[in-house]
């Protein structure tokens, strides 16, 4: 079936990066957008951005431009985010989601979601 | 920016309606989203284009969508239905989600 399925647990000081990963199995990866949402603690979701895997178009949430990048690898069917600067309130649950097939309009539901990774920021 | 409008909590009796809404002074122009999320664990997909169920998700589920206020509605209310629950809509070429709701049942 349809699944999303990303990387272990981080745990990163102050100032440094992580980068998490996004594999997708059982439809053609190439073929629909991935998104970014992040949760942190007791609080709701925060859209970060989409990734667009066929031509590795990218937009971003005004709020992270310029500290988190948005990348796949086609050959692994894999998608990235990595958040660079990292702050103590960037500690949450980072999820990937797949949206809409890539023809047309970006605008649709996010599904199937990934598991989620939980990202710590901490000295 | 646009922004969607959901009540912190919410509570119903088992084997009642649940009523959860969820505002935007654009809900009338764009399709709303529905998520459900227990602790620990992703979301899923409950409600899309307003009031469509995908596959799996029990008929007691429900959406509408009119003027400024979406409204996800759960009839006869179980126990297992006791979740956060996410409203979500677009901004042009960005997502917007609203900031949750906590239905106890």
């Amino acid at each position: 079936q349809e699944q999303l399925v990303q990387s272990g647990a981080e745990v990163r000081e102050p100032g440094a990066s992580v980068k998490v990963s996004c594999k997708a199995s059982g439809y053609t990866f190439t073929g629909y957008y991935i998104h970014w949402v992040r949760q942190a603690p007791g609080q709701g979701l925060e859209w970060m951005g989409w990734i667009n895997p066929h031509s590795g178009a990218t937009e971003s949430a005004e709020k992270f431009q310029g500290w988190v990048t948005l990348t796949r690898d086609t050959t692994i069917s894999t998608a990235f985010i990595q958040v660079s600067r990292l702050r103590r309130d960037d500690t949450a649950v980072y999820f990937c989601a797949r949206g809409k097939n890539v023809v047309g309009e970006v605008a649709s539901h996010l599904d199937p979601w990934g598991q989620g990774t939980l990202v710590t920021v901490s000295s | 920016s646009y922004e969607l409008t959901q009540p912190p909590s919410v509570s119903v009796a088992p084997g009642l309606t649940a009523r959860i809404p969820c505002s935007g002074n654009k809900m009338g122009y764009n399709h709303v989203y529905w998520y459900q999320q227990k602790p620990g664990q992703a979301p899923v997909l409950v409600i899309y284009q307003d009031d469509k169920r995908p596959s799996g998700i029990p008929e007691r589920f429900s959406g509408s969508n009119s003027g400024t206020t979406a409204t996800l509605t759960i009839s006869g209310t179980q126990a297992v239905d006791e979740a956060d629950y996410h409203c979500q809509a677009w901004d042009s070429s960005a997502v917007v989600f609203g900031g949750g709701t906590k239905l106890t049942v």
